[in-house]
C-alpha cells in the first residue's frame, strides 16, 4: 500500500513553454502533499506544501507565479512550471501523506520522481 | 546553507560487512533524524529514524545512532548485502512535517 506515482516520468521541452507534472496517491487519500526538487549532487529540496482544497504554501525563494500548485482532489496534486528556462532543469519528486497515517514525520511516500530539462 | 550534509557521496563495502554511513548537520533545533533509502527510478523509502531524545534506534540490521553534542548522525548496516546498493539519504526535522535533506551517499555493496 502507500503507492505515489508521477506522470511523466521525464520530459524535454522549449524553452518558454509550460510544463505540468502530475503526483497521484494511487491507495490512499492524500489530503498532504509536498513536492521537492533536486540538483545533480545535491539535496532534495522542500519546494511547497499543499493541503488538499487550499493554497499551497511555497518555501522562501521559491517562486509561486513560476511553479503552480493545485491540489484539488484527494488523491492528484499537479506541479506546473510556466515558461521553462533552462535553469528550471531538474529532477522533481512529490510525496504525499494522508488522514490515515499517524502524522509522524516518516510518513511521507515519495513519487519516483520526474526528469525536466529545458532545451 | 546546507543544514544537513552528507560528506561521503559514495562508499563501498564487501557483502557481510558493516556499512557505516554518516551524516552531520548545523542546525540544533533539529529534534528527528531520519534515513530514506532510494533505487534509480523510484521514490525515496523510510528506513528508519530517532528523536533527538535517543542516541541509538535498532532495527533488525539497521542501527542509526546520534550525537547530539558533535552533531553527528550514522546509519549502520550489518551485514551489508547486495540489495542495501543505493543511496542513502538522512533528513532532519524541526518540530514537524518539513524534511532537510542530505545529499546522499551511494552505498555499493560488493559481492
Amino acid at each position: 500500500g502507500a503507492v505515489v506515482s508521477q506522470h511523466p516520468s521525464w520530459v524535454i521541452c522549449k524553452s518558454g513553454t509550460s510544463v505540468k507534472i502530475e503526483c497521484r496517491s494511487l491507495d490512499f487519500q492524500a489530503t498532504t502533499m509536498f513536492w521537492y526538487r533536486q540538483f545533480p549532487k545535491q539535496s532534495l529540496m522542500l519546494m511547497a506544501t499543499s493541503n488538499e482544497g487550499s493554497k499551497a504554501t511555497y518555501e522562501q525563494g521559491v517562486e509561486k507565479d513560476k511553479f503552480l500548485i493545485n491540489h484539488a482532489s484527494l488523491t492528484l496534486s499537479t506541479l506546473t512550471v510556466t515558461s521553462a528556462h533552462p535553469e528550471d532543469s531538474s529532477f522533481y519528486i512529490c510525496s504525499a501523506s494522508g488522514p490515515g497515517f499517524s502524522g509522524k514525520i516518516y510518513e511521507q511516500y515519495f513519487g519516483p520522481g520526474t526528469r525536466l530539462t529545458v532545451t | 546553507d546546507q543544514q544537513v550534509k552528507q560528506n561521503s557521496p559514495s562508499l563501498s563495502v564487501q557483502e557481510g560487512r558493516i556499512s557505516i554511513l554518516n551524516c552531520d548537520y548545523t542546525n540544533s533545533m533539529f529534534d528527528y533524524f531520519l534515513w530514506y533509502k532510494k533505487y534509480p527510478a523510484e521514490g525515496p523509502t523510510f528506513l528508519i529514524s530517532i528523536s533527538s531524545i535517543k542516541d541509538k534506534n535498532e532495527d533488525g540490521r539497521f542501527t542509526v545512532f546520534l550525537n547530539k553534542s558533535a552533531k553527528h548522525l550514522s546509519l549502520h548496516i550489518v551485514p551489508s548485502q547486495p540489495g542495501d546498493s543505493a543511496v542513502y539519504f538522512c533528513a532532519a526535522s524541526e518540530g514537524g512535517n518539513k524534511l532537510t535533506f542530505g545529499t546522499g551517499t551511494q552505498l555499493k555493496v560488493e559481492l
